[in-house]
């Protein structure tokens, strides 16, 4: 997990809330990603973002949004629009975007409905 | 499109045997391919991966994957299983020019003393 900083560990949603996850990464990494865990499913791709000031979707983008202002900060909100927000979300980050590249993930944030 | 299957939800060892996690593959053109391993509320740490080259690949903690293009398989092994082995493993396959890495469902490794 080295390198890659996710918080809050755990997020508590209210009904009608919009809650942000952080991630920042000391790598230098060009690319960066966010994925959506379910129990008994692979992790699935929610946006991703090659470059400061441009990201693009994933599988499940809906009822998500993202900003990437910095080069080490790619904060996910997710909104009220997202009916089924409970899962554990992870963060990751390559060099750059390439298809051969490692992701290196973060430990995760746990988000919970109230 | 690609996708990425692991048959087994689950694998029971005993400590000291060898184990084998299976994937297989589908993509068209060459594949890259990726071992990581999740333990309990965890991020995924990074095993090994397959570019190109050699079929197999070496990789963290006495992990190793072998490349089989006709069975179109990556197959994670280990001669002598741990106790502290046990975790979620996860195959994911990447391909040509696309972004996406997908994710098979994962194996739950179980080793026992």
């Amino acid at each position: 997990d080295g390198g890659i900083t996710q918080s809050p560990k755990y997020l508590f949603r209210k009904e009608g809330q919009n809650v942000t996850l952080s991630c920042e990464q000391n790598l230098n990494h060009d690319a960066m990603y966010w994925y959506r865990q379910d129990p008994g499913q692979g992790l699935r791709l929610i946006y991703y973002s090659q470059i400061v000031n441009d990201f693009q979707k994933g599988d499940i983008a809906e009822g998500y949004s993202v900003s990437r202002e910095k080069k080490e900060s790619f904060p996910l909100t997710v909104t009220s629009a997202q009916k089924n927000p409970t899962a554990f979300y992870l963060c990751a980050s390559s060099i750059a975007g390439g298809p051969s590249e490692t992701q290196y993930f973060g430990p995760g944030t746990r988000l919970l409905v109230l | 499109a690609q996708s990425v299957a692991q048959p087994e939800d689950q694998v029971n060892v005993a400590e000291g045997n060898p184990l084998t996690v299976k994937c297989t593959y589908s993509v068209s053109g060459n594949p890259y391919l990726f071992w990581y391993v999740q333990y309990p509320n965890r991020g995924l740490q990074f095993l090994l991966k397959y570019i190109t080259g050699d079929n197999l690949v070496k990789g963290s903690y006495g992990f190793e994957a072998e490349f089989n293009k006709s069975q179109t398989s990556f197959h994670l092994k280990k001669p002598s299983a741990l106790v502290s082995d046990s975790a979620l493993y996860f195959c994911a396959v990447r391909w040509g020019r696309g972004n996406k890495l997908t994710f098979g469902t994962g194996t739950q490794l179980k080793v026992e003393l």
